[in-house]
């Protein structure tokens, strides 16, 4: 089937302006992962849907960041006032969050790479 | 909290050799997921394997195997019999298997395989 799918590939943006990128879960994921990945590192998590709402948003940096996710499917991730610091690939997973024992694999798409000039 | 700590930046393999990538982690949780994912130069993250805490046997998934270490707290990739197609960014991860089962990953390793 089909798996995670983010929109736009790229995007360049003026610094101050205000973004939004999307995500496409797979079918039937209900947990929602954003990740931000800065160049030479790791990704780092912003924040985690279980379907609706926003079960944990710990990682969002400040509150220029917002997410939601309004039907428990797409899920779209907004930056407003957005700074050159913001700059980075953002990461978009999901997965289905059985009940069981152990975790729950997270299936990541190809990222949106956002560049603030 | 929890962290993964990968100390080889970059590794070099001739190709059809097995290469280990290190990976230790610390945690307070008693139940937990351990992950490995690949990251080519395009840029998507790839599963490779996962590893439960209370799983007795280590993971294995084709040429990948983990060599889990509780006691060491160690949970390292071994790529068997290497391709050219194996060059990339290696990234070790954990979760708890609670709640919010966010991924916690490590700096990465820069693997480069060698005709």
């Amino acid at each position: 089937g089909a798996g995670v799918s983010q929109t736009p590939s790229n995007k360049v943006t003026e610094k101050g302006k205000y973004v939004e990128l999307r995500c496409d879960p797979i079918s039937g994921h209900t947990a929602l992962y954003w990740y931000r990945q800065s160049l030479g590192q790791g990704p780092e998590f912003l924040i985690y849907f279980q379907g609706t709402g926003a079960a944990d948003d710990s990682g969002l940096p400040n509150d220029r960041f917002f997410a939601v996710r309004p039907e428990g499917s797409v899920s779209t991730l907004k930056i407003q006032r957005t700074e050159r610091g913001d700059s980075a690939v953002y990461l978009c997973a999901s997965s289905r969050l059985l009940v069981r024992t152990g975790a729950d694999t997270q299936y990541f798409g190809p990222g949106t790479r956002l560049t603030v000039l | 909290a929890q962290k993964i700590t990968q100390t080889q930046p970059g590794m070099f393999v001739q190709e059809k050799e097995a290469v280990t990538l290190d990976c230790t982690y610390d945690t307070s949780d008693q139940s937990y997921g351990l992950f490995w994912y690949k990251q080519p130069s395009s840029g998507e993250m790839i599963f490779l394997i996962y590893q439960g805490s209370y799983d007795e046997q280590n993971a294995t998934e084709g040429r990948y195997s983990l060599n889990f270490q509780k006691a060491r707290k160690s949970a390292n990739l071994v790529i068997s019999a290497s391709q050219l197609g194996d060059s990339a960014m290696y990234f070790c991860a954990m979760s708890s298997v609670q709640g919010a089962q966010k991924l916690v990953f490590g700096q990465g390793t820069r693997l480069t395989i060698n005709p």
